[in-house]
């Protein structure tokens, strides 16, 4: 079955203990993106990657880093997580054609609900 | 910086009314989506909209791409209990590849 993948879906941490949330895709898919959803705000995209090796910030990237080391999994690093940082966050693919071409449908992940006290 | 509004933030309709959702951009898009996102739930696309002016429809749903390509519309027809939900539009900007999602727009649809 295609699919994003992440994990955890839930976590409760305490500031600055270093944290990651996975990411993975079975789509072979060449874009994949981090968003954060907070009431009100919509979805806010914190990086994204065009492909391997290669990511961007985003609207919100202070506080995160990314990797994208292999093609389907792209982490979500958070060295010292703070309580601002609480939060829904998606990951998100698609692509498996030219990014260039009309039709770049984004699939998302469940969302892993963040709570850092 | 980019921003992309919608309007209404919120919408209660009673079953078989028709409901409207509009989005804004501050700048030139160079695409629009739409996605629907149920309550608890992520994301789900809808429809990619490219050409200025262009219209789609996908049974009782109808997308908008303005002329100028800086707002977009996403109608439906006759709500059912099924369309309960947040409908988002999001789009990027020529040259790059962020993505700029609106407020989104949540529907409640009394039966």
């Amino acid at each position: 079955e295609a699919q994003v993948t992440q994990n955890p879906r839930y976590l409760i941490t305490v500031t600055g203990k270093k944290l990651t949330v996975t990411c993975s895709q079975n789509m072979n898919h060449e874009y994949m993106s981090w968003y954060r959803q907070d009431p009100g705000l919509g979805l806010r995209q914190i990086y994204y990657s065009m492909n391997v090796e290669v990511t961007d910030k985003g609207d919100v990237p202070e506080g995160y880093k990314v990797s994208r080391k292999e093609k389907r999994n792209f982490p979500l690093i958070l060295e010292s997580p703070s309580p601002n940082q609480t939060s829904l966050y998606f990951c998100a693919s698609s692509g498996d054609r030219s990014f260039w071409s009309s039709y770049n449908e984004q699939f998302f992940g469940p969302g892993t609900r963040l709570t850092v006290l | 910086g980019q921003q992309v509004m919608q309007i209404p933030q919120y919408q209660h309709v009673q079953e078989g009314e028709d409901f409207t959702t509009y989005c804004n951009s501050s700048t030139t898009l160079s695409n629009i989506q739409w996605y629907k996102q149920r309550p608890g739930g992520h994301p789900v696309f809808l429809i990619q909209l490219v050409k200025s002016g262009e219209v789609k429809k996908q049974k009782r749903l109808t997308f908008q791409f303005g002329e100028a390509k800086k707002n977009s519309s996403l109608h439906i027809t006759a709500t059912q209990t099924t369309d309960v939900g947040t409908y988002f539009c999001a789009g990027t900007t020529s040259g790059t590849y962020k993505y700029i999602f609106g407020t989104g727009t949540r529907l409640k649809v009394l039966a």
